[in-house]
Order: structure tokens, then C-alpha cells, then sequence
């Protein structure tokens, strides 16, 4: 049973540029979250699709977007990087089904910003 | 006031005793909780989830949960030093839409000594 894969592991961007970030989810599930966890903190919900659609979004600018495929694949997209975007970029999937909607991570990204 | 707090550590427990974590939420109409993992340079990893109040058991592990108090912990029984982590509190605040995300706490740092 393949768990939630994410790419790419690392990433090295400088400040302005523009990353994509790709995640599938378990086999399975159906809802893709993106959180991000800067060093020392909890992972922040920064937004959560379904049916290719975002249905929910944390506190989060506009630079950050995201998308699903019908294959129920995400990429979250940053434009415009700061350096305060260095963070771990997690993916979690889920099942909107289920009322306990059990969240399961990927190994997840590490995006430096110099 | 934050809404999931916990203690930041580190815990430090000698090998084979009881580590108890603790966590607290602010909104009272939260009805999920879980309790994540996390090593060092890793993604989050699920432990348990408990959702009733009282005791939740798997193995080592076991999640109490006093909604009254609106309070979660974590005891992990006979401690060793594999279980030396982060442990992340994370629950779904009440929701209209169905789609849940999960909140986090700052995570408890634990270590434990052989």
C-alpha cells in the first residue's frame, strides 16, 4: 500500500523565484492538505483540495496556490519567494468520507530561500 | 491564547518509565484529536487519535481525553530511547463546511535516557 509520496526532498531557491511542489497522495484517499512547518514550530494549514477544487484555506497570501489533478494529485505553487518561506512543506492526505478524516503525511519538502 | 498549547521541553525521562505529555485546546467544540510523532528532520507520523472521552490504549501508547477540561495527553509506558521526539498535539476545530484541518501545537520535545 504506497503512503503519500512527495518531491522533490529538497529544494534551494533565492529570494523572488518562483517553486512547485508535487505530492500523491495514499492510495485511496481522495483530500490533499499542504501545511507548512518552520523550524521549531507546529505544521500551519496553508490550504486543502478536493474534486480539483480548494475548499479550504489557512492564513496564507495569495503567492501561495495550489492544485489537484483528477488523479487526485497536488502541486502547491509559491510565487515571489521570501525568506521567510524556508520552511518543511508537508502534504497530508485523507478520505473526505470518513467523518474522522485521519490525516496521513508525506516524508515532505525542505525549501531553503537564500 | 493560542488555540493547541503544549509544553515545549525538553521532558527527559529515564529508560523504562512513564513520559506523559500533555496539551491543551481553546475551542470547545473540537471533536477530534490526535497525537503525531515527529523525528527530527522527519514528517509527522500518527500515533493515535481518540475522539471519546476517557482512556484510548494501543500498545504502549495511551491518549485520555477530558473534553470538560478540554485537555489531551499522551502516556507512553515503559519508555525507551527510540521514543525520543517531538510529540505533536493536533486537533479538527468545529467546522461548517465538513472539511476538516487539523491545528497544531508547538510540540513537546521528549527525551529519553538509557
Amino acid at each position: 500500500d504506497a503512503g503519500v509520496t512527495q518531491s522533490p526532498t529538497h529544494l534551494i531557491k533565492t529570494r523572488g523565484q518562483q517553486v512547485t511542489l508535487r505530492c500523491s497522495p495514499k492510495s485511496g484517499h481522495d483530500t490533499v492538505s499542504w501545511y507548512q512547518q518552520a523550524l521549531g514550530q507546529g505544521p500551519q494549514f496553508i490550504f486543502q483540495y478536493y474534486e480539483e477544487e480548494e475548499r479550504q484555506r489557512g492564513n496564507f497570501p495569495d503567492r501561495f496556490s495550489g492544485h489537484q489533478f483528477p488523479n487526485y494529485s497536488s502541486e502547491l505553487n509559491v510565487n515571489a519567494l521570501l525568506l521567510g518561506d524556508s520552511a518543511l512543506y508537508l502534504c497530508a492526505s485523507s478520505y473526505y468520507g470518513l467523518s474522522t478524516d485521519t490525516q496521513y503525511f508525506g516524508p515532505g519538502t525542505r525549501l531553503t530561500v537564500l | 491564547q493560542k488555540e493547541v498549547e503544549q509544553n515545549s521541553g525538553p521532558l527527559s525521562v529515564p529508560e523504562g518509565a512513564i513520559a506523559s505529555l500533555n496539551c491543551t485546546y481553546s475551542d470547545r467544540g473540537s471533536q477530534s484529536f490526535f497525537w503525531y510523532r515527529q523525528y527530527s528532520g522527519k514528517s509527522p507520523e500518527l500515533i493515535m487519535s481518540i475522539y471519546s472521552n476517557g482512556d484510548k490504549e494501543d500498545g504502549r501508547f495511551t491518549a485520555q481525553l477530558n473534553k470538560a477540561s478540554q485537555y489531551v495527553s499522551l502516556l507512553i509506558r515503559d519508555s525507551q530511547p527510540s521514543d525520543s521526539a517531538t510529540y505533536l498535539c493536533a486537533v479538527h476545530p468545529p467546522m461548517n463546511t465538513g472539511f476538516q484541518k487539523l491545528v497544531f501545537g508547538t510540540g513537546t520535545r521528549l527525551l529519553v535516557s538509557p
